[in-house]
């Protein structure tokens, strides 16, 4: 069975920090996808990124970035220099390679930056 | 493209009563799920479907129906609502594309059982 663990249940920051999300997964499968989605107050799920298990380079985009890492089965997401915009709800997925698209949430993280 | 859309936005049932959350895709994505967020939770996968014809149970399936008549649509059917089925409903739709499964999600229905 798949399962995907964010132990962070808030984390609340001043504007210019960064703040570190963890995200821990387990599954059998050698082949699956990772994910982050973003849910703003407004509700909606905004995708953020998508890494299949054989690609462990880690990546950056804009102030954010992802560290991968198979060993530990672990899917880091930072957030660098936050802004009050980043305040959301932000969601670690998984998806197994035959599980037809499905995905596995974990439970969330809220993440708080005030001016 | 629309994308995904979901009717209603909001909806107010009473105890007993039944209705269809509606979700249509217009991208001919041949796999659809629905999912469930409760306060301060992920999602929860209730049911999903592999194409036209196919459906099957996800983690949380019961008090709910769903059929799959068409590519585009993928009803869900609550019968005799229950305060436990107060959430927010999201429908997705995905497709196996170059790098694996893109889904995109509808932006929500939030549902109220009193």
């Amino acid at each position: 069975a798949q399962k995907v663990t964010q132990a962070q249940t808030e984390i609340s920051v001043v504007e210019k920090e960064d703040v570190t999300l963890d995200c821990v997964y387990e599954t059998r499968d050698t082949t699956y996808y990772l994910f982050w989605y973003k849910q703003p107050p407004s509700g909606e799920l905004v995708f953020l990124i998508r890494r299949n298990s054989f690609d462990e380079q880690n990546e950056i985009s804009g102030r954010y970035s992802w560290n991968f890492q198979k060993s530990t089965s672990s899917f880091n997401f930072t957030i660098t220099a936050s802004q009050v915009v980043d305040s959301a709800v932000y969601f670690c997925a998984l998806s197994e390679t035959r599980s037809w698209g499905k995905l596995q949430f974990g439970a969330g993280t809220q993440v708080v930056v005030t001016p | 493209n629309a994308g995904v859309t979901q009717t209603p936005k909001f909806r107010i049932l009473k105890i007993g009563q039944s209705m269809t959350l509606q979700c249509t895709q217009d991208m001919n994505h041949n796999y659809m799920y629905w999912y469930r967020q409760d306060p301060g939770m992920g999602l929860k996968l209730i049911y999903y479907s592999v194409g036209a014809g196919i459906t099957d149970k996800g983690e949380v399936p019961n008090g709910y129906n769903v059929s799959r008549s068409t590519t585009e649509d993928f009803p869900l059917r609550l019968e005799l609502a229950a305060p436990s089925q107060t959430s927010v409903y999201f429908c997705a739709s995905s497709d196996v594309g170059t790098s694996g499964y893109e889904q995109y999600f509808g932006p929500g229905t939030r549902l109220t059982v009193t």
